[in-house]
């Protein structure tokens, strides 16, 4: 069945240095895939989404980009702020559709001062 | 426009009770889904509705069920519950077909706690 593994967390950074989380996906056909941030206490926020190979996403600093060939989907942003602290989650949607998300584990950011 | 809205946001039952939690979608969105979210198993697909219909179902026992409404609305239901039904509900909404047809929007969530 599809599947996301997501990078292991929890995950501590300095404001401004460079994040990348890791996402690599299992699944038949061409998912959709998309980024979720999970601030304390709240539901998830969609961060950015892509719908077919060598697209990227984009907001908020954040980017990935979707590589079929590789099966992954890593998120990347420059410089990180106190305010992305959060739980950021991978999923994927099957067949191109967000009518079920298969979601990873989650990864914990917290960004020092 | 109003996001999705999930109520009540936290509520305490005890085991063998049942519990219903309510999820009103964005305005113009006709499917509804949701999912439970867990420390242990993470978040897990429950079930979609969509034109008060199931469309799809995730591997939960037949104690969950849920339903949805003419106008969208839908609501969930979990019956005998168990204390590892503890976890955050939550409701997710989408516009069905063009292109923003495989995106879905998040409820804040309801935190279910079984004592």
């Amino acid at each position: 069945g599809d599947s996301v593994t997501q990078m292991e967390g929890p995950v501590t950074l300095s404001e401004e240095a460079f994040l990348t989380i890791n996402c690599t996906y299992t699944a038949t056909g061409y998912p959709s895939l998309f980024w979720y941030v999970q601030y304390p206490g709240e539901g998830l926020q969609l961060l950015l989404k892509a719908t077919k190979a060598d697209d990227k996403g984009s907001n908020k600093g954040f980017e990935a980009t979707y590589r079929k060939e590789t099966t992954s989907f890593h998120l990347e942003k420059g410089s990180v702020q106190v305010s992305d602290s959060a739980v950021y989650f991978c999923a994927l949607g099957a067949g191109g559709s967000a009518r079920q998300l298969t979601f990873g584990s989650g990864t914990q950011l917290t960004v020092l001062p | 426009k109003a996001g999705v809205t999930q109520t009540p946001r936290y509520l305490i039952k005890t085991r063998g009770q049942q519990v219903t939690l309510s999820c009103s979608p964005i305005s113009g969105h006709r499917s509804v889904s949701w999912y439970q979210q867990t420390p242990g198993q993470g978040l897990q697909f429950l079930f979609e509705y969509f034109s008060e219909t199931q469309r799809n179902k995730g591997n939960f026992p037949g104690r969950f069920s849920g339903r949805q409404f003419s106008n969208s609305r839908s609501e969930m239901n979990v019956s005998t519950l168990e204390l590892g039904d503890s976890a955050l509900y939550l409701c997710a909404s989408r516009e069905t077909g063009g292109s923003n047809g495989n995106t879905i929007y998040f409820g804040e969530g309801s935190w279910l706690t079984v004592v």
